[in-house]
């Protein structure tokens, strides 16, 4: 069975940083491209970012380009996402999730989530 | 920038009842990328539907999509009482706003 387990959320003030992990099991990790979604209360999901399976390639949306950094590591079938100069606008649920095709964002499995708050 | 645009915002039915969900983009669109997912109160989406009409795995047959150009549809043939939830479009990277489907 598919399981992905994000962790790392958290309350932090403006301007800081925060380190997301995602633990998978269940399948072959290092085949499959991964993404980073986030959704805000009330709000319809917003994609991040996704990553190669060999970690050799990467794409941000343009709202987290220069802050936001999607990584892997295959030895640990470990997905990260290192968030810095945080903002009130980056409080949401955070997600990650395996992609069903190759450089496809349809995304077919899903954690359950870790909530980031962004407040002093 | 492909904007999208679903309706209506919330569909009220009763079990056993078909919806019908739209979904228009801003511009003509390739059908290849076109997702349609679910989400119930607390739980994570989940992917219902890829390619505009490719079922995902585990997902039952009372679930399809159709479309081309800008208008597509997600049809629910006969609603169960699990159906009850929000549900997105998503062209490439981009999501819709939702619409929610509820118990009239």
């Amino acid at each position: 069975e598919v399981q992905l387990v994000e962790s790392g959320g958290g309350l932090v003030q403006p301007g800081g940083s925060l380190r997301l992990s995602c633990g998978a099991s269940g399948f072959t990790f290092s085949a499959y491209w991964m993404s980073w979604v986030r959704q805000a209360p009330g709000k319809g999901p917003e994609w991040l970012a996704h990553i190669r399976p060999d970690g050799s390639g990467t794409k941000h949306a343009e709202s987290v380009k220069g802050r936001f950094t999607i990584s892997r590591d295959n030895t640990k079938n470990s997905l990260y996402l290192q968030m810095n100069d945080l903002r009130a606008g980056d409080t949401a649920v955070y997600y990650c999730a395996r992609e069903l095709v190759g450089g496809v964002v349809d995304l077919e499995s899903w954690g359950q989530g870790t909530l980031v708050t962004v407040s002093s | 920038e492909i904007v999208l645009t679903q309706s209506p915002g919330t569909l009220s039915l009763s079990p056993g009842e078909r919806a019908a969900l739209s979904c228009r983009t801003s511009q003509s669109v390739s059908s290849h990328s076109l997702a349609w997912y679910q989400q119930r109160p607390g739980q994570a989406p989940r992917l219902l539907i890829y390619a505009t009409s490719s079922r995902a795995t585990g997902i039952p047959d009372r679930f399809s999509g159709s479309g081309s150009g800008t208008d597509f549809t997600l049809t629910i043939r006969r609603l169960e009482p699990e159906d009850f939830a929000v549900y997105y479009c998503q062209w490439e990277t981009t999501f819709g706003p939702g619409t929610e489907v509820e118990v009239k």
